[in-house]
């Protein structure tokens, strides 16, 4: 069984340029989380989506904004990108509603 | 808000050695879940614990959710240079959503061989 795919691995933007990162769950799992890790910060919650309806959502600005798809595919966009925004983006996906996550890879992004 | 101390931050030990680690909180947890993450990679569940005096193993791998439901350990004999990595601990209190997830700041486990 495949795992959690998130696209693409590694990303570099420019200041007040817009992402998208992509999230394809393991098959059969309907819950996407997302992440965003900093040394400095750890792991803190983004937002979270089951059958494309955002059940929770962490302390970050407005300019983070995801969905999930009929597929359960997810995407997360940051808008007018700041250097602080250079993080792991990390999408984790369950079968349900429950604790247990299963990590992508991440996406690493660059802010420049 | 509830926080979640893990310690310690870092751990230099010799190939073969046990290791031990833990998570304490400022309140109640019903979950306690532990990952490792290795470099460039996303965490990976190690164990997961729901019970309070839950002792579970995976391979090498010992973690007890904590009588008092603050706190939890993970344990690792006999360590091996693939054990390198960082451990998190994550806590949560009423289940349901991934959002009431606290996660540590991790372990930084350094193996030399």
């Amino acid at each position: 069984k495949a795992g959690v795919t998130q696209t693409p691995r590694y990303l570099i933007k420019t200041r007040g340029q817009q992402v998208t990162l992509s999230c394809s769950p393991i098959s059969g799992h309907r819950s996407v989380s997302w992440y965003q890790q900093t040394p400095g910060q750890g792991l803190q919650f983004l937002f979270e989506y089951f059958s494309e309806t955002q059940r929770n959502k962490g302390n970050f600005p407005g300019r983070f904004s995801g969905r999930q798809f009929s597929n359960s595919r997810s995407e997360m966009n940051v808008s007018t990108l700041e250097l602080g925004d250079s993080a792991l983006y990390l999408c984790a996906s369950s079968p349900g509603l429950n604790t247990e996550a299963f990590f992508g890879q991440g996406t690493r992004l660059t802010v420049v | 808000g509830q926080q979640l101390n893990q310690s310690p931050q870092s751990m230099f030990i010799q190939e073969g050695e046990d290791v031990s680690m833990n998570c304490t909180s400022s309140s109640i947890f019903n979950t306690w879940l532990w990952y490792k993450q290795d470099p460039g990679e996303g965490p990976v569940l190690l164990i997961a614990l729901y019970k309070a005096g839950e002792l579970t193993s995976n391979g090498r791998l010992t973690a007890q959710f904590g009588i008092t439901r603050k706190d939890s350990f993970l344990n690792i004999s006999a360590s091996i240079p693939s054990d390198v990595g960082i451990y998190f601990c994550a806590g949560e209190d009423y289940g349901g959503s991934q959002g009431n997830l606290i996660f540590g700041k991790g372990t930084k486990l350094s193996v030399k061989p």
